[in-house]
């Protein structure tokens, strides 16, 4: 069964650089999750997307921005880069006719290293 | 302020006795429970959820407790398999902040040993 593809799995950048990290949610879900675990934390809610719409909002800071597309991929932009971004970044994604918006399917991550 | 909490960094566990994962969480408002699995170079895996309406779900050889009053959810695994060695992850949801927004507990490395 397909999967929720994210791309590239890993990234190397310097500071003060941009990154754009993509996901593809599994086929036929609408809702797309961006999460970030620093090590050794536990995984952050930064944004979500419905139906290509902002629908939720965490800890996401300003210098990030995302957005879903009309293939309901969705794309994690990152600009002026800190050590402190450093993370794994998990996409995933859910369908609410497939046992509700809590249950969520997540990618294998993008791993960014920031220099 | 850590809302969901996994005490445990890490169990280890002989094959074919039982793991108990333990997590507890401080926000009243959580409605919905789950489990992730995550191995390494993996993204988290969903296991199993419960409902706060609920005290106990069970999925062949995963089986979670709620206990409301106490604020606290267990994931047993029984019996234990080599192959269940992996990180697992509590999560929970607050119907007021939307579903979207889990929030996770730090994770607890399990390794079951043959």
């Amino acid at each position: 069964a397909a999967g929720v593809i994210q791309s590239p799995r890993h990234l190397i950048k310097e500071k003060r650089e941009t990154a754009t990290l993509k996901c593809y949610p599994i086929p036929r879900h609408d809702t797309v999750y961006w999460y970030q675990q620093g090590p050794g934390q536990d995984p952050q809610f930064l944004i979500s997307f419905y139906e290509k719409m902002q629908s939720d909002k965490g800890s996401i800071p300003d210098r990030f921005s995302a957005q879903q597309f009309s293939d309901y991929h969705s794309e994690l932009n990152m600009s002026s880069l800190e050590l402190g971004d450093s993370a794994l970044y998990f996409c995933a994604s859910s369908s609410p006719a497939q046992g509700g918006n809590e249950k969520l399917f997540f990618g294998s991550g993008t791993q960014l290293s920031v220099l | 302020d850590q809302q969901v909490k996994q005490n445990s960094p890490s169990l280890s566990v002989q094959e074919g006795r039982i793991s108990i994962l333990n997590c507890d969480y401080t926000n009243s408002m959580f409605d919905y429970f789950l489990w992730y699995k995550k191995y390494p170079a993996e993204g988290p895996t969903f296991l199993i959820s419960i409902s706060s309406i609920k005290d106990k779900n069970e999925d062949g050889r995963f089986t979670v407790f709620l206990n409301k009053s106490a604020k606290h959810l267990s994931l047993h695994i029984v019996p234990s398999q080599p192959g269940d060695s992996a990180v697992y992850f509590c999560a929970a949801s607050d119907p007021n902040t939307g579903f979207q927004k889990l929030v996770f507990g730090t994770g607890t490395r399990l390794l079951v040993s043959p």
